[in-house]
Parts: C-alpha cells; sequence; structure tokens
C-alpha cells in the first residue's frame, strides 16, 4: 500500500513532446504538491493544490500545467518539453495543520 | 520563511550517536523546526518536527536552544542505513501556502561501518 505513488518511474523523451506524470495518495490529505530535484540536486517546489485548488505556484513556465480532478490526484502535464526539464520530479501530499508531508518515489524525466 | 545553515557534510561510526546542527536564527515565533532526509534515489523522508519542546519519535529526537535560534538532529545509534542527506527546514506548519517546505543544501551525513 503505497501512500503516495507516481508513475512512470522513469520517462525518456524527445525535445518538443508533451508528457504526462501522474500521482496519487491514499493518506486522505487535503494538500499535494510537485517538487522538482535538478542535476545540482536542489528541491524546488513547483505547485501545489489544497482541496483541488491551486494555492502555489512558483513562477514555473506554463508549459507546465498541474491538474487535481480530487484531492487525491495531482498529475503534472508538460507540453513542448525542454533538455533543460530533465530532473526528477517528487509528488508530495500534508494534512493542513498537520507538519509532516508523505513524498512519493519521483519521475525521473530525460528529455533528449 | 526562515532561512537554516547546516554544515555541508559530517561522518559517524556505526552503532554511534549521529548529532546534526542546524542554525535558524532568523526564526519566527509561529514557525516549526522540520527534518527530512533523503536516501540517494529516494524521495525525501519525514524525520521530525518541533516548536520549542525537545521532541523524540521512534527514528529521532530533536533537540530545540531556548531561543529557538538552532536545534540539533539526534540519531541515537546510526547504521549503515542512515547514510543520506538530512534537511533542516523551518516553516509554518499546514497544507496552505504558508506552509510551503523550502528545501536547502542540507548536510550529507555519512555512517562509516
Amino acid at each position: 500500500d503505497t501512500a503516495v505513488s507516481q508513475t512512470p518511474k522513469y520517462l525518456v523523451t524527445q525535445m518538443g513532446n508533451d508528457k504526462s506524470i501522474k500521482c496519487e495518495q491514499n493518506l486522505g490529505h487535503d494538500t499535494m504538491y510537485w517538487y522538482k530535484q535538478d542535476s545540482k540536486k536542489f528541491l524546488k517546489i513547483m505547485f501545489s493544490y489544497n482541496n483541488k485548488e491551486l494555492i502555489i505556484n512558483e513562477t514555473v513556465p506554463n508549459r507546465f500545467s498541474p491538474k487535481s480532478p480530487d484531492k487525491a490526484h495531482l498529475n503534472l502535464h508538460i507540453n513542448s518539453l525542454e533538455l533543460g526539464d530533465s530532473a526528477v520530479y517528487f509528488c508530495a501530499s500534508s494534512q493542513a495543520g498537520d507538519g509532516g508531508y508523505t513524498f512519493g518515489s519521483g519521475t525521473r524525466l530525460t528529455v533528449v | 520563511d526562515a532561512k537554516t545553515t547546516q554544515p555541508p557534510s559530517m561522518d559517524c561510526a556505526e552503532g554511534r550517536a549521529a548529532n546534526l546542527p542546524c542554525n535558524h536564527s532568523t526564526i519566527s515565533g509561529n514557525e516549526y523546526v522540520y527534518w527530512y532526509r533523503q536516501i540517494h534515489s529516494q524521495g525525501p523522508q519525514y524525520i521530525i518536527h518541533g516548536l520549542k519542546n525537545n521532541e523524540t519519535n521512534e527514528m529521532a529526537s530533536l533537540i530545540i536552544t531556548e531561543d529557538r535560534k538552532s536545534s540539533t538532529l539526534i540519531l541515537p545509534h546510526a547504521t549503515l542505513r542512515d547514510t543520506a542527506v538530512y534537511y533542516c527546514i523551518v516553516s509554518r506548519a499546514g497544507g496552505t501556502s504558508y506552509g510551503k517546505l523550502t528545501f536547502g543544501q542540507g548536510t550529507i551525513l555519512t555512517v562509516h561501518p
């Protein structure tokens, strides 16, 4: 029973393609996040959704579009992929008022 | 959110206590201290958090100074599996925008046999 699951785990694609990463949490949390970890290992928040409502958008290019169909799912769609989008993308969830985030195992995106 | 300062790396012998320091001199009264770790290629893992009292759970202890300007994460009996990057983060609790976790560079803890 994985608490926060992401698919796919690995994604290799060509420049210019459009791809999606899916995230699901079974913890009953009301807030979900996308983080990006680049080659220098810095973890940076991209988006946050609370009960399907976007609450954080950290100056991410508009080629990245998150979608939350319900509070248990937060998907990330990326248009016109660029080489610089290569990174590991982590999904996470938390419950308002509680400190601990639960992270997924990551999706390693490689753009060639 | 207040910034934190951590040593870039530390070593520890297996079986000994690992004490990881963190400075957060600009912490606000409503900000918590969180500790996470990231084992190679895995997602970050929540360890512990606290406001001003010392905290202990099955993974670690958190000691926060009285002025709250620094803290220490203690792994009482380090094992090889504790080798990871440890992040000290200061943030307001909660799942709304002000509960955002901002990760720094962390401390690379290497546990030696």
